[in-house]
C-alpha cells in the first residue's frame, strides 16, 4: 500500500514568488491536513480538507491557501513568499479527523 | 480548552537506559492519544496509539505508552535506549467531539548518548 507522495521535496524560491506543493494520500483517505515545521515553532496545522471542502484552518494568513481535488490529492499555494515562509511543510492523510494521521516525507521550503 | 503538553524539550539518556518522555492531555473525556516519531528531514511516523482498548499500548522500535485517565497522562517508555533512538518525539490527540484535526505538543528531542 503506497504511502503519502508529496512533491518535490525540495524547494528554493525567490521573495515575492509563489510556489504549489502538491500531496498525493493514500488510497482511501478522504482527510488532508497540511503542517507547517520551523525550528523556531515547532509543527503548525495550516488547513484541513475533507471530501474536497476546507474543515479546519489555523491561523495563518491569506496567502496560504490550499484545496483537494475529486481524488482527494491535495494543493497547498503560498503567494507572494516571505523569508519567514522557509520551512518544512507536511502533509498528512487520514481516514478521517478521529484515526491516526498517516503522514508523508515533507517539502523543504527555502526562501532567498 | 483542549490541549496537550509535552514535558522538556530536551531529554538526554545514555545508551542502554531507561527512556521516558512525558505527555499530557487537557480534556473533560479521554480522547484518543498518539505518539510519532521524527528522524532529520524527514516525515512523522506513527509509533503508536490509544484509541479506548488497552490502556497500555505497545508500539514500534520497543516503545510502549501507558493511558492514565486519573493522571491525564500518556507517556512514552523504553526500557533500553538505543542510538538509534534518537530523533524527536510528538505526542498527538485527537478530541472526541468535533471534526477538530490532531492536536500535536510542541515535541521532544531525545538524545541518545554512548
Amino acid at each position: 500500500k503506497a504511502g503519502v507522495t508529496q512533491t518535490p521535496r525540495y524547494l528554493i524560491k525567490t521573495r515575492g514568488q509563489q510556489v504549489t506543493l502538491s500531496c498525493s494520500p493514500i488510497s482511501g483517505h478522504r482527510s488532508v491536513s497540511w503542517y507547517q515545521q520551523t525550528p523556531g515553532q515547532g509543527l503548525q496545522f495550516l488547513f484541513e480538507y475533507f471530501s474536497e471542502t476546507q474543515r479546519n484552518k489555523g491561523n495563518f494568513p491569506g496567502r496560504f491557501s490550499g484545496r483537494q481535488f475529486s481524488n482527494s490529492r491535495s494543493e497547498m499555494n503560498v503567494s507572494t513568499l516571505e523569508l519567514g515562509d522557509s520551512a518544512l511543510y507536511l502533509c498528512a492523510s487520514s481516514r478521517d479527523s478521529k484515526t491516526e494521521a498517516f503522514f508523508g516525507q515533507g517539502t523543504r521550503l527555502t526562501v532567498v | 480548552a483542549q490541549s496537550v503538553t509535552q514535558l522538556g524539550s530536551h531529554v538526554s539518556v545514555s545508551e542502554g537506559a531507561l527512556v521516558l518522555l512525558r505527555c499530557n492531555y487537557s480534556s473533560s473525556v479521554p480522547p484518543y492519544l498518539f505518539w510519532y516519531v521524527q528522524y532529520p528531514n524527514q516525515g512523522l511516523q506513527l509509533l503508536l496509539k490509544y484509541t479506548s482498548a488497552a490502556t497500555l499500548v505497545k508500539g514500534i522500535n520497543g516503545f510502549e505508552a501507558e493511558f492514565k485517565k486519573s493522571e491525564t497522562s500518556f507517556h512514552l517508555t523504553k526500557p533500553s535506549a538505543h542510538m538509534s533512538d534518537a530523533a524527536e518525539y510528538f505526542c498527538a490527540v485527537s478530541f472526541i467531539s468535533g471534526n477538530t484535526p490532531l492536536v500535536f505538543g510542541k515535541g521532544t528531542r531525545l538524545s541518545v548518548i554512548a
